[in-house]
């Protein structure tokens, strides 16, 4: 089992839409959570961490589910800007090394 | 503020022929640093991580190398490239607590 495990999609959604993507994570000892979100043909950057309690960052919610194993994060009102890969990663203890999903495409349509 | 610089941008080697690719820091003092590998159309592949100067850990045995001959600098280096080497790689730093930034990255391709 990948430790890391995303939906590669492409998800082709319209302006204005809502789209969640779900992560899971295969160690139980994972203690960070975050979104990256990369560009084609750019460096992976941090959109949010997640914290266990659930966080939101203006259109951007982040949730954290222990018992499952999985993060989500849902885009509300997409924009045409919102389109990239979006990276799930986990990182355990001192968290010295993080693990990167293969990311999630997502395109949003004029 | 932090920044994190890679250079060259974009590189075309023939196979064989050697590599080193550089990335320093800016604004922060004795981070880790780390270097990825991110083949076309796939996830990050951790190559090393490095805590400190001259120390340096390798999750992928393969023909590459990293070195840390200052605190603010990582050298990637290869004595002779493979076709399988082509890709996107990336320097990043750890932030606090956990997170890690990204350089702009090299594009190499080997030919």
């Amino acid at each position: 089992r990948k430790e890391v495990e995303q939906d590669p999609g492409p998800f082709n959604v319209p302006e204005g839409a809502t789209v969640a993507f779900n992560c899971t994570y295969s160690n139980s000892a994972s203690q960070s959570f975050f979104w990256y979100r990369q560009d084609c043909r750019k460096e992976p950057k941090l959109l949010m961490s997640v914290y266990s309690s659930g966080n939101e960052d203006g259109r951007f919610t982040a949730q954290l589910n222990r018992a499952s194993q999985y993060i989500s994060l849902l885009i509300r009102d997409s924009k045409l800007s919102d389109s990239a890969t979006y990276l799930c990663v986990w990182g355990s203890g001192s968290a010295r090394q993080l693990t990167f999903g293969s990311g999630t495409q997502l395109t949003v349509l004029p | 503020s932090q920044t994190i610089h890679q250079w060259p941008a974009t590189l075309v080697q023939p196979v064989g022929s050697p590599l080193s690719l550089e990335c320093t820091v800016e604004g922060t003092s004795n981070p880790n640093l780390y270097w990825y590998r991110q083949a076309a159309g796939r996830g990050l592949q951790l190559l090393f991580y490095s805590v400190g100067i001259g120390q340096i850990s390798s999750e992928v045995p393969q023909n590459l190398s990293a070195s840390r001959p200052q605190d603010r600098q990582f050298i990637l280096s290869s004595k002779k490239l493979l076709l399988s080497d082509s890709g996107f790689y990336l320097c990043a730093w750890k932030g606090s607590p956990n997170e890690q930034y990204f350089g702009p990255g090299t594009r190499l391709t080997v030919t």
